[in-house]
């Protein structure tokens, strides 16, 4: 059983350009979110996604969106790069239901680096 | 605004002693309490939780304590053993047990070093 897998593992961009991470979630799993971790910090909610749409959102600019496909894989698009946003990006999948709590499964994450 | 603060960055114990790593909140909303571990290049895991009906919570060699009145939670891990080396982030969130998933506050984290 597959659990959460992020592509690329490693990218380096430049300040101003553009990036797409890629996150396939764990099986059997709808609901993607995604979260940014810098450096000595914790991870940030950045937004969740469920049958599609965005259903919530943490507190980042209009640069980072996101996509949910009808197979449940998910995409983080970040525009116009600042060097503060070199970081950790984490993707986790869970399923929504009665018994959830709030247990996520996390990818390794795509280790950004802005120059 | 930090709502989950762990203040400890570091902590060093020895094998077999107890490890404690201690969690506050700010926010009388967050209504369920995770631990998630990770270890370096690897995503971070599911550890153990609790909800705020409960006071204590525990999965073998793991107990989660939460005090609401002080809003402090703690995870206790005795024996530690060497392979409990990791960084512990404390998360909340306040959805309960309806909750969807995904929109969970975390920590800075805690690297503990269990020394044999």
């Amino acid at each position: 059983d597959a659990g959460v897998t992020q592509s690329p593992t490693h990218l380096i961009k430049t300040r101003g350009q553009q990036v797409t991470l890629r996150c396939s979630p764990k099986s059997g799993h709808d609901t993607v979110s995604w979260y940014q971790q810098a450096l000595g910090q914790g991870p940030q909610f950045i937004f969740q996604y469920y049958e599609e749409e965005e259903r919530q959102r943490g507190n980042f600019p209009d640069r980072f969106s996101g996509h949910q496909f009808p197979n449940y894989s998910s995409e983080l698009n970040v525009n116009a790069l600042l060097l503060g946003d070199s970081a950790l990006y984490l993707c986790a999948s869970s399923t929504p239901g009665l018994d959830n709590t709030g247990e996520l499964f996390f990818g390794e994450g795509s280790r950004l680096t802005v120059l | 605004d930090q709502q989950v603060k762990q203040n400890s960055p570091s902590l060093s114990v020895q094998e077999g002693r107890i490890s404690i790593l201690n969690c506050d909140y700010t926010n009388s909303m967050f209504d369920y309490f995770l631990w998630y571990k990770k270890y370096p290049a690897e995503g971070p895991t599911f550890l153990i939780s609790i909800s705020s009906i409960k006071d204590k919570n525990e999965d073998g060699r793991f107990t989660v304590f939460l005090n609401k009145s002080a809003k402090h939670l703690s995870l206790h891990i005795v024996p530690s053993q060497p392979g409990d080396s990791a960084v512990y982030f404390c998360a909340a969130s306040g959805w309960g047990i309806y909750n969807q998933g995904g929109k969970l506050i975390f920590g800075q984290g805690t690297e503990l070093s269990v020394k044999p």
